[in-house]
């Protein structure tokens, strides 16, 4: 029973535009947000969180966009550079202990 | 480093016998997770303490898994009688208690069940 969804495996992007990288939940209980960039042969990395208090969050080339209606949130890059090419994994929890995950997307910006 | 260390990275054993897995979270968190990641999926929750207490398990978390956290400090997360199945990224993360406090991770401890 996958409770975060993201339906996109890979994505390209040339350096310089944005990345948008898609994240759908089931669970309305949900209330914290989060995303992680993971390299190879590495743990994931915290990137940037998001409370369901809040439909936006940002930080640096960072933002992420919470849509409760649509259960619904995204992560834009701008711009994107070739060092952020990595999986990235959406999170979400209700407890503020366990965290669901997404499958990721793995993200490759172009040079 | 101050991050959330694991110990071995890797790990290669037979299958039906016994392993063990050591993290180290961040100093001042007090809270510490473990989670299995297999291939194409993300990280799932297996349990967390809170200090030294165990105050959440997950189902995935069978009888033969075993987690500690004697002093409130580092962690170690046992699998007695390895199956094929365990073949996985065990990943440990700490935090700090309080609302909506991110987890930090470790690299992770790869086992391979031959």
């Amino acid at each position: 029973d996958q409770q975060v969804k993201q339906n996109s495996p890979s994505l390209s992007v040339q350096e310089g535009r944005i990345s948008i990288l898609n994240c759908d939940y089931t669970n309305s209980m949900f209330d914290y947000f989060l995303w992680y960039k993971k390299y190879p042969a590495e743990g994931p990395t915290f990137l940037i969180s998001i409370s369901s208090i809040k439909d936006k969050n940002e930080d640096g080339r960072f933002t992420v966009f919470l849509n409760k209606s649509a259960k619904h949130l995204s992560l834009h890059i701008v711009p994107s550079q070739p060092g952020d090419s990595a999986v990235y994994f959406c999170a979400a929890s209700f407890t503020g202990n366990q965290f669901y995950f997404g499958t990721g997307t793995s993200l490759t910006v172009i040079p | 480093d101050t991050g959330v260390s694991q110990d071995p990275r890797h790990k290669i054993t037979k299958r039906g016998q016994n392993v063990t897995f050591r993290c180290d979270p961040i100093s001042e968190h007090n809270r510490l997770y473990w989670y299995r990641q297999t291939l194409g999926q993300g990280p799932e929750f297996l349990t967390y303490f809170q200090n030294e207490a165990q105050l959440e398990k997950s189902r995935l978390l069978s009888d033969r898994f075993s987690a500690e956290r004697p002093k409130g400090s580092f962690s170690t997360l046992e699998i007695q009688r390895t199956e094929q199945g365990d073949s996985a990224m065990y990943l440990c993360a700490s935090s700090q208690t309080g609302v909506n406090q991110p987890q930090h991770f470790g690299d992770g401890t790869r086992l391979s069940i031959l």
